[in-house]
């Protein structure tokens, strides 16, 4: 079937403003992944869902952070009062369970807050 | 705390040649490594993964090498093509099953 789509593909907002960022799964593909990547830099983890439940949280950056998983599919990431340092690349990937070594990553929402 | 780096940060180099792309990490406790590719707008492809025990793996005109106890693996493309030109980040899966990245090296191969 199709791959990982994420939406929007881009999105320019002002500090201070919320974003919602979206992530399609690989239809029957129970975990799924988020990722910041900043300029010049590695990928970071921030969340993992295995179903609806999100067992490790431990690399969301504050609690501006949130993210959720209905129906173990769809995913949204959402940062309130977005700040500057927000900017990056936000990916998404998933895989058929948690512990499969291959993931499958979507396109990346670049996120530019002004 | 397990890091991951790549150098170098950026590559240029004409069609036809072979290169090798260098990725060391700071624990030698992984699970596997894996290299990938990133296009522009495009998400993150897998190339290749080494699982701790293994020491290298092919796939066509790439060759991923892996010495745990110094902390380096190498992937080694072989006759560059312009196809090529990508980011190639490399990733360890630490002790806590975690993926860590490094930032990649950005190869740009010229007709």
């Amino acid at each position: 079937g199709a791959g990982v789509s994420q939406s929007p593909s881009n999105k320019v907002t002002e500090k201070g403003k919320d974003v919602e960022l979206r992530c399609d799964p690989i239809s029957g593909h129970t975990a799924l992944y988020w990722y910041r990547q900043s300029l010049g830099q590695g990928l970071e983890f921030l969340i993992y869902f295995q179903g609806n439940s999100a067992p490790d949280k431990s690399g969301l950056p504050s609690d501006r952070f949130s993210a959720e998983r209905t129906g173990g599919s769809v995913s949204t990431l959402t940062i309130q009062r977005t700040q500057q340092e927000d900017s990056a690349v936000y990916l998404c990937a998933s895989s058929f369970w948690a512990s499969q070594e291959t993931q499958y990553f979507g396109p990346g929402t670049r996120l530019l807050v002004l | 705390k397990q890091e991951v780096t790549q150098i170098p940060a950026a590559l240029s180099v004409p069609e036809g040649e072979n290169l090798v792309l260098n990725c060391s990490f700071t624990d030698s406790a992984i699970y596997n490594l894996q290299w990938f590719r990133q296009d522009p707008g495009k998400g993150l492809t897998s190339l290749l993964l080494i699982q701790s025990s293994q020491r290298e793996q092919t796939s066509g005109r790439l060759n991923a090498s892996l010495d745990k106890s110094s902390g380096r693996s190498t992937l080694y493309i072989a006759a560059s093509q312009p196809g090529d030109s990508a980011t190639y980040l490399c990733a360890v899966r630490d002790s806590n099953y975690q993926l860590i990245w490094g930032a990649g090296t950005k190869l740009i191969i010229k007709p």
